[in-house]
């Protein structure tokens, strides 16, 4: 089974510029998240979709932040500007109910603001 | 905020010995997850327990669990080097089925 596909493995850009991140979950998962993880911290949600509606985007910095998923599969997080302290790594995850609420995770796009 | 802290925060131990990690709460859960994540890597879901079970085992890794204290603990036994990587506690609340809260982590460090 192919896991959860993210591009690009790594970005670096200068602030105010703008930067998009590609998810691609595991087939037939119909949850799909967005998480940011600032070094040394844990993951925190920005958005979770179930198939192309948002669940969740309480925690998603609207104004500088998107995130779409069309058609239910792929998704992209579009950050614009960028702030310093967007650098991160971004990570996407799927689940779907049968697989007993766990999360698949995505290897993660890291992102560089200078 | 961040629901779960992990403690300790790191841990350096030698092959062969056990690894435990503790993880703190704060409001009534569904289930309480233990994911690893390896350097640079995506992290992988390592064992689930629910809220009505006290412990649950999984090949080398033992979790318990204490919603009275709102605690959780994961026991690696006979570690390895490959087990070199930080494990996170992630708790689900019952009206929010999938959206996980993860603690900072604890780093473990396994040296032959």
């Amino acid at each position: 089974e192919a896991g959860v596909a993210q591009s690009p493995r790594y970005k670096i850009i200068e602030k105010r510029q703008s930067v998009a991140f590609w998810c691609n979950p595991i087939s037939g998962h119909a949850t799909l998240y967005w998480y940011q993880q600032i070094l040394g911290q844990g993951p925190k949600l920005l958005i979770q979709f179930q198939n192309n509606g948002v669940v969740d985007d309480s925690q998603l910095p609207k104004d500088r932040f998107s995130a779409e998923r069309l058609k239910g599969v792929d998704s992209t997080l579009k950050i614009q500007p960028a702030k310093l302290e967007d650098s991160a790594v971004y990570l996407c995850a799927s689940s779907t109910r049968a697989t007993n609420e766990k999360l698949f995770f995505g290897s993660g796009t890291q992102l560089s603001v200078l | 905020s961040q629901q779960g802290e992990e403690d300790p925060q790191a841990l350096s131990i030698q092959e062969g010995e056990n690894a435990t990690m503790n993880c703190s709460y704060k409001t009534s859960i569904n289930n309480l997850q233990w994911y690893r994540q390896n350097s640079g890597r995506g992290l992988v879901h390592l064992i689930l327990i629910r809220s009505n079970e006290r412990e649950k085992h999984s090949g080398r890794l033992r979790v318990t669990l204490d919603t009275s204290k709102k605690s959780s603990s994961l026991l690696i036994t006979a570690s390895r080097a490959a087990d070199t990587a930080s494990y996170f506690c992630a708790t689900c609340r019952f009206d929010s089925w999938g959206k996980l809260q993860f603690g900072a982590g604890t780093q473990v460090v396994v040296t032959p």
